[in-house]
């Protein structure tokens, strides 16, 4: 079985700086994705980022980017240009790729991010 | 864009009671899922349904929980006699044939009083 963990519950920054949150995860598969999932206090999950295991490069999409180190087992997202809109619970998450007809995430248990003004 | 979505958003129920939570997934998705969140907990998988049959289950999803996909559009995840323990935020997801990201859906918070 897959677990994920997320070391950081809560981790704050100011608004225009950097931070980046912390996952990993323990997997005997070699073919996997990784994603991160945002959760405002609407609680709508929004896909931020996700990263093929099978890819060196890692992924950006705008302000958003990973470290995805899969010797280390470790995917952790860089937020950088912090808004305000960014404030929410974000969840590290896992699928196997050889999942059939199943394709089911793993969550991490979540890290509250506050982004101060 | 094309979205998943579910309703009730807010159901209250008595315990003992049975509960249907509707989602309707995009329509050309293939893969349906049902995941729940306790408040203040990670969100943890019940089922995956693909080709009018579960795929898998997780220990959560007991004989007290069923899928159905009735209609080709509509998801239906059905509590036959709801525990105060069954309180949380339920999830819908899909994802298409030959994909792998999942569309969640705005998800249901289901109260048991």
């Amino acid at each position: 079985a897959q677990t994920v963990t997320q070391s950081q519950p809560e981790m704050s920054v100011q608004e225009a700086e950097t931070v980046t949150l912390s996952c990993t995860y323990d997997t005997s598969e070699s073919n996997y994705y990784l994603f991160w999932y945002k959760q405002p206090p609407s609680r709508q999950m929004i896909l931020v980022i996700r990263q093929e295991a099978y890819k060196q490069q890692n992924a950006t999409e705008n302000r958003f980017s990973v470290n995805f180190q899969k010797a280390a087992k470790s995917f952790s997202l860089k937020i950088s240009d912090s808004q305000l809109g960014d404030t929410a619970m974000y969840f590290c998450a896992f699928m196997k790729q050889s999942g059939g007809s199943n394709y089911k995430l793993t969550f991490g248990k979540g890290t509250l991010l506050t982004v101060n003004p | 864009e094309p979205e998943v979505t579910q309703t009730p958003s807010h159901q209250v129920t008595q315990m003992g009671q049975e509960v249907i939570l509707r989602c309707v997934p995009i329509s050309n998705h293939l893969y349906f899922y049902w995941y729940r969140q306790i408040l203040g907990q990670k969100v943890e998988f019940l089922v995956s349904f693909y080709n009018n049959e579960i795929s898998e289950k997780s220990e959560i999803f007991d004989d007290q929980f069923s899928v159905e996909r009735p209609d080709g559009s509509n998801f239906t995840l059905k509590i036959r006699s709801t525990k105060l323990e069954d309180s949380a935020m339920y999830f819908c997801a899909s994802i298409a044939g030959g994909h792998y990201e999942q569309y969640f859906g705005p998800g249901t918070r289901l109260t048991v009083t």
